[in-house]
């Protein structure tokens, strides 16, 4: 079976740091990854995709499949990124249509 | 468009009662999917619709729990009989197709306490 794992329960940074959370995946095939976040007060939402390297609010995550990892970086953190940040998988031998989330990483980014 | 709407979204009830939640997708999402969010577990597909019907429902924990979706604008998560352990939010999502390279959006949650 697939699973996440993202080892860091409680990331906090000073405002202007650089920020990676971390994401590891274990899955012998080629995944799809997701980071979804969710803001205070605010509803689960997708924040990007790794198919699309895009960067989105300044976050990237490039997969790196030798190390099945996902991480998410930012090389300056502000305020407003405080959240949840969840990192998902979804997989061929479930069609493509079942997220696998890990436990989450809550980032705090103090002035 | 409010987005996914689900109620309620706070409830609590004894050991042994019946519990239903319930979710409205947006309109137009053809595919639906039921999570459960708990400390120890994070968050997990329990089952999810493509075109109102149940396409995998092995996250459903046990014969406790039952879904529905009788039209393409309401679902419904049944727990009966409930028990503490069922204590979790549960959150609701819907996206315009059953891949996950369509975007889920979720409901707001329901934070369920079973006493």
């Amino acid at each position: 079976a697939q699973r996440v794992t993202q080892p860091e329960k409680l990331l906090s940074v000073f405002k202007g740091a650089p920020v990676e959370l971390k994401c590891n995946y274990s899955y012998s095939g080629s995944p799809e990854l997701f980071w979804y976040v969710q803001y205070s007060r605010q509803r689960l939402q997708l924040l990007l995709r790794h198919i699309s390297r895009e960067s989105i609010k300044g976050f990237t995550a490039d997969l790196n499949k030798g190390e099945t990892s996902f991480h998410l970086k930012k090389p300056f953190a502000q305020e407003e990124d405080s959240a949840m940040y969840y990192c998902a998988l979804s997989a061929m031998n479930t069609g493509f249509q079942k997220l696998v989330f890990g436990t989450g990483t809550r980032l705090l980014v103090s002035p | 468009d409010a987005g996914v709407i689900q109620s309620p979204r706070h409830e609590v009830t004894e050991m042994g009662q019946e519990v239903t939640l319930r979710c409205k997708p947006i309109s137009g999402h053809n595919s639906l999917f039921w999570y459960r969010q708990t400390m120890m577990r994070g968050l997990e597909l329990l089952i999810y619709f493509n075109n109102n019907v149940p396409i995998d429902d092995s996250g459903m924990p046990e014969d406790r729990f039952s879904a529905k979706m009788p039209n393409a604008s309401f679902s419904t998560l049944k727990i009966q009989p409930s028990e503490p352990r069922d204590s979790a939010v549960y959150f609701c999502a819907s996206s315009l197709g059953v891949r996950t390279t369509y975007e889920q959006y979720f409901g707001p949650g329901t934070r369920l306490t079973v006493t």
